[in-house]
């Protein structure tokens, strides 16, 4: 089955302790892309890949931390967390920059 | 830059009726691509529908269609007989295309409530 998958779906933590959210696309899609949910803001687009090794800075970088080794694999890196990252996070990926992107089903992180 | 605007926090529609969702956007770029979501209570990102900036026919899937209208700078999602599974969010976004930078940008959100 063609998907997105994104582990754990849901993380508390504290301040300062480094934790990664996987992100993992079984679609052969060289686009990939992290985004964060918040209430009334909608969804804000973090860091984007356009392929392996090819990153940028989306809307609110500051704080996250990607790598693109693997096609398939997008991770999300949060070196010192903090509570206002207390958020939803979705990894999306897409067959190109011009496509649809299909979402993983989300991981819910508290930062206490 | 890009900005998507939605200006309805929630609507409310009656079973079998269609209901329009306003999303208006701005951008620089000559090229790009207007897609609307679907966010049921259960959290997933359901895509819906795409438009592209120089298509001529409006979108249409299913029962969704887009209505686009380039010069307004609008793309609302009309949904045509709605049914109780059609209550959930929905968020209007966009993608421009500019050069190898490829970047989504959504609007806020309508909270769509479908009741009997």
């Amino acid at each position: 089955e063609a998907q997105v998958t994104q582990n754990p779906r849901y993380l508390i933590t504290v301040t300062g302790k480094k934790l990664t959210v996987t992100c993992s696309q079984n679609m052969n899609h060289e686009y990939m892309s992290w985004y964060r949910q918040d209430p009334g803001l909608g969804l804000r687009q973090i860091y984007y890949s356009m392929n392996v090794e090819v990153t940028d800075k989306g809307d609110v970088p500051e704080g996250y931390k990607v790598s693109r080794k693997e096609k398939r694999n997008f991770p999300l890196i949060l070196e010192s967390p903090s509570p206002n990252q207390t958020s939803l996070y979705f990894c999306a990926s897409s067959l190109g920059a011009y496509n649809e992107q299909f979402f993983g089903p989300g991981t819910r992180l508290t930062v206490l | 830059a890009q900005k998507i605007t939605q200006t309805q926090p929630g609507m409310f529609v009656q079973e079998k009726e269609a209901v329009t969702l306003d999303c208006t956007y701005d951008t620089s770029d000559q090229s790009y691509g207007l897609f609307w979501y679907k966010q049921p209570s259960s959290g997933e990102m359901i895509f819906l529908i795409y438009q592209g900036s120089y298509d001529e026919q409006n979108a249409t899937e299913g029962r969704y269609s887009l209505n686009f209208q380039k010069a307004r700078k609008s793309a609302n999602l009309v949904i045509s007989a709605s049914q109780l599974g059609d209550s959930a969010m929905y968020f209007c976004a966009m993608r421009g295309f500019t050069g190898t930078a490829s970047k989504l940008t959504f609007g806020t959100g309508t909270r769509l409530q479908v009741t009997l």
